[in-house]
């Protein structure tokens, strides 16, 4: 798994309903990212935080809030959730700040697959 | 806006070359990846090239840069069944749609 988590794996809402999705990585790196993967879509960046304590928005960020409180978590909630946000939600971390020392080498997660209905 | 585009499938023989493209705008990008996504997994990185390079080969793989066109490739040589899998192509924060290769045997 890259050296980060993720639960759940699946998730099954209902319109309105909030969940929280969680990220955890285990190798204190500065940048975490979520994204979000649709069929025919690719993956759109949805929040990314550069360091602990600070995050930004993506291409994507409406209908979503992100929490950065250590290094290790990054997680995303989704407080009204809408069947616009069925999808499979990634997270990744990056070796490096910003986008990395590499600039952009990312780590992925497994993914959370979430049915809003 | 800024893009990446890639075709979203490709099927070849086993033992043949495979040849995924991809186009991008962004042409700040100082590095451009290529990453790899089998069933039900995350993305993994497969490869990467830096912006002043034309070309990069990592054993099977063969990427080429031509920085003017902004276009990308992945040629895979000796193609395999287990090289099936998603290809996106990637630069900066934004990601392909994805290339869906598949091996027949």
């Amino acid at each position: 798994n890259a050296g980060v988590t993720q639960t759940p794996k699946f998730q099954v809402l209902k319109t309105g309903q909030s969940m929280t999705l969680q990220c955890a990585q285990d190798m204190n790196h500065n940048s975490m990212y979520w994204y979000r993967q649709d069929p025919g879509m690719g993956l759109r960046l949805i929040y990314y935080s550069a360091s602990e304590g600070t995050t930004d928005k993506g291409e994507v960020p409406n209908g979503y809030n992100v929490s950065r409180l250590n290094k290790r978590e990054f997680s995303l909630r989704l407080e009204s959730a809408a069947p616009s946000q069925t999808s499979v939600y990634f997270c990744a971390r990056c070796d490096g700040g910003g986008w990395g020392v590499r600039l952009g080498t990312q780590y992925f997660g497994p993914g959370t697959r979430l049915l809003v209905l | 806006g800024e893009d990446v585009e890639q075709s979203l499938f490709l099927s070849v023989r086993e033992g043949d070359s495979s040849v995924i493209n991809c186009t991008y705008t962004d042409s700040s990008s100082t590095y451009l990846y290529w990453y790899k996504q089998e069933p039900g997994a995350g993305l993994q990185l497969l490869t990467y090239i830096f912006s002043n390079m034309d070309m990069k080969q990592d054993q099977r793989l063969t990427v080429l840069l031509n920085k003017k066109d902004k276009h990308l490739s992945l040629r895979i040589a000796d193609t395999q069944t287990g090289d099936s899998a998603i290809y996106f192509c990637a630069e900066s924060r934004r990601f392909g749609a994805g290339t869906r290769l598949t091996v027949k045997p």
